[in-house]
This record gives structure tokens, sequence and C-alpha cells, in this order.
């Protein structure tokens, strides 16, 4: 089946630095990924969505600055979190949209602790 | 702008005992409905999913969910339930390859 390979696991960072979490289709093209946040005990609550070639869309309330997305090909999205926050610490998710037959693929998740 | 409600943040149930998880959407048209199990600090895992056809669908692990038009519900069922069922349910929609939209989530948790 459809597999969306996301890494890394589980990431901590200091404070200031930045982290990329990639998220890769293995066996279909991803023309567009959803990057979703979870923080403890709440929802999944989307952030952006990235398309192939062109510019992320972020929802309302996300920084475009802070949350770099970048889907430079049809098997790669990447979200970078730039000069992180103890605040930004939470559970990302990258999701593909998968058609009729199969809906969509999760990653299985980067739990990002900012320290 | 579509929304997902699940009415019961917490559900305690004996382990054996049937469960109903129960999930409201506002959306346009109907859309795909999905439920998702999370268990703590995983990733989420479909249980089953709802494009069109048969109102009843069953899932995996004895799930079943029951679309409901009228009502616009699409609540998750299990006859009997098991220790392992404790976790975080999810229900979700969302249309043709556009982005899903969470339920607040309902926590199970499941007494011997």
């Amino acid at each position: 089946g459809a597999v969306v390979s996301q890494h890394p696991s589980w990431v901590i960072c200091k404070s200031g630095t930045s982290v990329k979490i990639e998220c890769r289709s293995l066996d279909f093209q991803a023309t567009t990924m959803f990057w979703y946040r979870q923080f403890p005990k709440q929802s999944l609550m989307l952030m952006a969505t990235s398309n192939e070639g062109s510019k992320a869309t972020y929802e309302q309330g996300v920084e475009k600055d802070k949350f770099l997305i970048n889907h430079a090909s049809l098997t790669l999205s990447t979200l970078t979190v730039t000069s992180a926050h103890p605040e930004d610490s939470s559970f990302y998710i990258c999701s593909a949209p998968r058609g009729a037959i199969y809906g969509y693929t999760f990653g299985s998740g980067t739990r990002l602790t900012v320290v | 702008a579509q929304s997902v409600t699940q009415p019961d943040i917490h559900i305690t149930v004996s382990e054996g005992a049937s469960l109903e998880l129960r999930c409201n959407y506002s959306y346009g048209a109907t859309p795909y409905l999905f439920w998702y199990v999370q268990s703590p600090g995983q990733g989420l895992q479909l249980l089953l999913k709802y494009f069109s056809g048969d109102t009843l669908v069953q899932g995996i692990k004895g799930f079943e969910a029951e679309f409901k038009r009228s009502q616009s519900s699409f609540n998750l069922r299990k006859p009997s339930v098991h220790w392992s069922d404790a976790a975080e349910y999810f229900c979700a929609v969302g249309w043709r390859g556009n982005m899903l939209t969470f339920g607040g989530g309902t926590r199970l948790m499941v007494k011997p």
C-alpha cells in the first residue's frame, strides 16, 4: 500500500536552532502534502498545504517565516521549524491525499521537543 | 466552513461492553468520512472510511461505523471492547483530496 515515510520520529533541540522534518512518499507521487500539528491532548490542526513546484498555503495564524515548507519534488515535502522555541514543541504529522480509493496516507509523525 | 464535532471528550467502558463514539459533521456536501485511532505517542491508524455506497462500513479490529445523512453523523461502534482498544479516536472529514478536518477526539478508557 501507499506509504509516507516521515523522519525523524522524534527530535530534541535547543531553543533558537532549526529542525527539518521530511516526509517522503515511497511508492507514489504526492503532488500535495498536508502538514498538521497536534499539541498534547488536543486534536490535529492543519498548518499548511504544500504543492509540488509552488508555494505552500498556510492556515491563518501560522507564521510562514517560522515554518518553512518546501515541496521540491513529487516524492519529498519538508517542514523546517526555524528558530525553535519551547512553545513549538508538538507532534507534527504529514498527510498525502490518495484519491477516492485510498483516501489519505499519513506519516508516522515527529515529536519535537524544544528545550 | 466544514467542522467535525465529537461530543464526548472521554468515555469509559468496561471490557466486553459495547461501544459507540459519536461524530457529527457540517459540510457543504456529503464528504469522505474517516475514523482514526491514535495510541499515546503514536501516529494515526485508519480504522475505516466511507466514500459512498453502503452506509454501514466495516473496519479493522472489529469496528464499524454507520453514515446517516439525515443526521450528518458517522458514529463508530464496536460490540465488545477489549482493553487494547484504549486510545484516542478521531473522526475526520475531507473531500476529493482537500485537507482533512478532524474532530476534537474522544479518549476511550477501558475498565477491567
